[in-house]
């Protein structure tokens, strides 16, 4: 099955600064990634995706990497604001399986 | 709010009690999903229902037992549970057939203690 590997697990940044969040995939057949945050209380809710057929996607501050050879991807933050403080979850999934594997979550701090 | 919601929000609950934890989704969506989340430990997908049909279940104990009465509501009913089941039961849906590349939509979970 799926193995996905998150890092750092906690990653404090001081506000303004750019954070990124690594996460690595085994099973080169996945296809779709998407990155989702988790605030206090909540559920985790997406914030940006990225399937197979793209190397890359911004969304303002936001963007997302996937390296398909490499089987790995990463989320980049710039000009972080203390708002972007909280978990944050990489996963993969594709066509022949039923659910996505998620990471184990990185815990970011922006710190004012 | 992502148009799922879950009840109760928190429960505690003894290792003999029986209880249930619901949740509704409003987004027209035909797959239904429950995940476990333990501190420090990678969500846990547990089962996953489409039209109403239980399509996987990942080895759970026979303590959980879900319930998917339509679409748009799935249960969890909860029975002789451990302290080790202590955790954040998270409900997700999303709007074909659980093909793992469609976007899921989480609700607010429900906080679980087990004493």
């Amino acid at each position: 099955g799926e193995n996905v590997e998150q890092h750092p697990s906690t990653l404090s940044v001081q506000e303004g600064d750019s954070a990124v969040i690594k996460c690595t995939y085994s099973d080169s057949a996945s296809n779709y990634f998407p990155w989702y945050k988790q605030e206090l209380g909540k559920g985790p809710q997406l914030i940006i995706d990225i399937r197979s057929n793209v190397g890359e996607k911004k969304d303002q501050r936001i963007a997302v990497t996937l390296n398909k050879t490499a089987k790995h991807f990463s989320l980049h933050i710039t000009e972080t604001q203390p708002e972007d403080s909280a978990v944050y979850f990489c996963a993969a999934g594709n066509t022949g399986r039923r659910a996505l594997t998620f990471g184990s979550g990185t815990r970011l701090q922006v710190q004012p | 709010e992502t148009g799922v919601t879950q009840t109760p929000r928190h429960l505690v609950m003894g290792m003999t009690n029986k209880k249930s934890l619901k949740c509704e989704q409003h987004l027209g969506h035909n797959a239904m999903y429950w995940y476990k989340q333990s501190a420090k430990k990678p969500l846990e997908l547990m089962f996953v229902y489409n039209f109403k049909e239980q399509t996987e279940n990942n080895s759970v104990p026979s303590r959980f037992s879900p319930e998917c009465p339509n679409s748009s509501h799935l249960f969890l009913h909860l029975h002789t549970l451990q302290p080790e089941d202590s955790a954040l039961y998270l409900c997700a849906s999303s709007q074909d057939p659980g093909a793992a590349e469609e976007t899921q939509y989480f609700g607010p979970g429900t906080r679980l203690l087990v004493l």
